[in-house]
């Protein structure tokens, strides 16, 4: 069974520092993916990550794949109030239909 | 246009109710699912349709009953529920169920109390 671990499951980031989040996962999987979660709403798409090595960016954020150390990391450049959320890593093996979701980060970005 | 419709956005039913969940998709996505996601808990799946197909079931109680009447379409048929299956349901879909790499898209939602 494909086990996937995030860690820190809560973050209290100050506004304008730099913070990652870990995502660890059991076996090897093809696709790894990071979603984010406003309360009360959906999931957002931020990135998908195919192969090991790649490295991904959008505004603040900065998804990284490492499927040798199996895993993958979600660093955040100095943070911003409306990266207040809950984000997810989830992982999906070659023939498999199911995402496998990690437990979530709930991040407080502060003053 | 990446969207994944639910309807309706808010239901409460009691046990003994019959209800519906719709989700709708213009996208030409093959692939469609239903999560039922908990309070500040990860979405667990509950269902995967691949080409109109039934692909997976996730052990769901059969009170849970899943149709696709077409591509566009995903419905989550609902009777006989238990208050704990109150949840915040998502349907999402995807291009190419046999391609793992596609982004997959999520809807906004139905939040469901079951009274």
């Amino acid at each position: 069974e494909l086990k996937v671990e995030q860690n820190p499951l809560f973050l209290s980031m100050q506004e304008g520092k730099n913070y990652t989040i870990y995502c660890n996962y059991s076996t090897t999987s093809d696709r790894l993916y990071w979603y984010r979660q406003d309360p009360g709403k959906s999931l957002e798409s931020l990135f998908v990550l195919l192969s090991n090595g790649a490295v991904k960016q959008e505004g603040r954020l900065m998804a990284s794949l490492d499927t040798k150390a199996r895993l993958s990391t979600l660093h955040i450049t100095a943070a911003v109030h409306d990266l207040s959320a809950t984000y997810f890593c989830a992982l999906r093996r070659s023939n498999d239909y199911k995402l496998s979701f990690g437990a979530g980060t709930t991040v407080t970005v502060r003053a | 246009d990446t969207e994944v419709t639910q309807t309706p956005k808010h239901l409460v039913m009691g046990m003994t109710n019959k209800k519906s969940l719709k989700c709708e998709q213009h996208m030409g996505h093959r692939a469609m699912y239903w999560y039922k996601q908990k309070a500040k808990k990860p979405p667990e799946l509950m269902f995967v349709y691949s080409y109109e197909k039934l692909s997976i079931n996730e052990s769901v109680p059969s009170r849970f009953s899943p149709e696709c009447p077409n591509s566009s379409l995903l419905n989550l048929h609902l009777h006989a529920l238990q208050p704990e299956d109150s949840a915040l349901y998502l349907c999402a879909s995807s291009q190419d169920p046999k391609r793992t790499g596609n982004t997959i898209y999520f809807g906004e939602g139905s939040w469901l109390t079951v009274v």
